[in-house]
């Protein structure tokens, strides 16, 4: 059975930087998948798509100061030089024929 | 925005669950999306509820699929989502949501509503 798994809480210093991690299980090691940042009064944004070739698609009017890579299983968010408004809530996505499944959630505190 | 969720805040346990979602730039019969349902409980995670596809192809989650319903209205420009016999576990905030098209399946989503607050209560 596809899922996802993310860590309930990561922190980094403003300024630094930090690598949010997405672990896939249940599919091919190599599976897409999607960041989504949890807006708060806002409702959801979408942050980027990892492609299984390890390309990368930013959503409309994402900086580059968030990006995303791979090892093996895991898929990463790095957001680097942190800023107050990043202390919030981060989703993975990753989808199969005709399913999405999201991971629990990463909530960041910016220090 | 071009998603907007509309429907009711307040529903009683046992009825039927009405949203829909208005797509404003996009065509719902565009080829290169589908349009989905997520919700999220209050302090909870994200759940995935439905998508739909143009032509009228459906895909539920198995764990909501014997009281959900996902339709698409092309003449309006929006979809919707019915979910039967509510509890007060279905007590969430609901998205609708753009999907992209990949390789004739859907992929993720890229765009979202910004949600609205349903509570099942009597």
């Amino acid at each position: 059975q596809l899922a996802v798994t993310q860590s309930p809480s990561a922190s980094a210093s403003l300024g630094a930087s930090v690598k949010l991690t997405c672990s896939l299980s249940g599919g091919p090691s190599d599976y897409a998948i999607a960041w989504h940042q949890q807006q708060p009064e806002k409702g959801l944004r979408y942050l980027m798509k990892f492609n299984r070739d390890g390309s990368l698609n930013r959503g409309d009017g994402i900086p580059d100061r968030f990006s995303g890579s791979s090892s093996g299983a895991e898929r990463y968010l790095t957001i680097s030089s942190l800023q107050p408004e990043d202390e919030t809530d981060y989703y993975c996505e990753t989808w199969g024929t005709g399913i999405h499944v999201f991971g629990g959630g990463t909530k960041l505190t910016v220090l | 925005l071009q998603l907007q969720e509309s429907g009711p805040g307040l529903v009683k346990p046992s009825e039927t669950l009405s949203l829909t979602c208005i797509v404003s730039v996009d065509s719902v019969s565009s080829r290169s999306y589908y349009w989905g349902w997520i919700r999220q409980p209050p302090g909870k995670g994200l759940e995935w509820i439905a998508t739909i596809y143009y032509g009228g192809r459906t895909y539920y989650n198995p764990s909501l699929r014997s009281r959900v319903t996902i339709s698409l209205d092309t003449s309006k420009n929006q979809f919707s989502l019915k979910v039967s016999s509510v509890t007060a576990a279905d007590t969430a905030v609901y998205y609708c949501g753009r999907v992209q098209e990949y390789s004739g399946s859907s992929a993720n989503f890229d765009d979202w509503g910004q949600g609205t607050l349903v509570t099942v209560s009597s």
